[in-house]
């Protein structure tokens, strides 16, 4: 299993307080992401990085900033959490392997409930 | 508008009875993954197929590419309840990123 963990695994929190999940890997993997998964909706990404302090946004990126400052760790921010930020969230790793394959890892997850 | 449409969304068979899940998409691409998702767990990756026309075999499961890259399937033989979970297409990458469909939920009955 690639080495990825996430914390913290469940959290609840309030409308309007901030909340950082973190993610940690092993791999020395170059890129990571953050999804988000709903019901319907299967995994969405919010924003991803291709190295240290480059990152960019996903598909739905409002109300989220993320930070990479070592190969390791990729933290993803909810400034002021809503409701509809109620969700469950995987990081993922990739080391692209060129010809247009890109094979991701995923961690175990951060359930996320907002009061 | 998911760029990947999976269906069925939901499955449920007997065991010993065989699936298809289908992953379909108005867009090429370079590489198609299947991933499965156990309840509580992230997804985890079982094959990658890159060439149209690509079919790979992972003991009862078999994956296929279709000639365009446009479209896969994925085909189960005689199912068992272990093979419960959601199955999930993903198609990329375009800039680092891959396009996951919604899943298919299956539900293999004892």
């Amino acid at each position: 299993d690639a080495g990825i963990t996430q914390s913290p695994r469940h959290k609840v929190t309030e409308t309007g307080t901030p909340v950082t999940l973190r993610c940690h890997q092993t791999e020395n993997h170059r890129y990571m992401y953050w999804y988000r998964q709903d019901p319907g909706h299967g995994l969405r990404l919010i924003h991803y990085s291709y190295g240290v302090k480059d990152t960019d946004k996903g598909e739905v990126s409002d109300g989220y900033s993320v930070s990479r400052s070592k190969t390791e760790d990729f933290l993803l921010t909810l400034e002021s959490a809503t409701s509809s930020q109620t969700s469950v969230y995987f990081c993922a790793i990739s080391e692209s392997m060129g010809s247009g394959v890109d094979e991701q890892f995923f961690g175990p997850g951060t359930r996320l409930t907002v009061l | 508008t998911q760029l990947l449409e999976q269906s069925p969304q939901f499955l449920s068979i007997q065991e010993g009875e065989n699936l298809t899940v289908y992953c379909n998409s108005s867009s090429v691409f370079s590489s198609l993954q299947w991933y499965r998702q156990e309840p509580g767990e992230g997804p985890v990756l079982l094959v990658t197929v890159v060439t149209g026309g690509e079919v790979k075999k992972l003991k009862r499961l078999t994956f296929q590419f279709g000639d365009a890259r446009k479209d896969s399937s994925l085909h189960i033989t005689a199912a068992q309840p272990g093979d419960t979970g959601l199955y999930l297409c993903a198609g990329g990458p375009n800039d680092y990123k891959l396009s996951f469909g919604a899943g298919t939920t299956v539900t293999v009955r004892a």
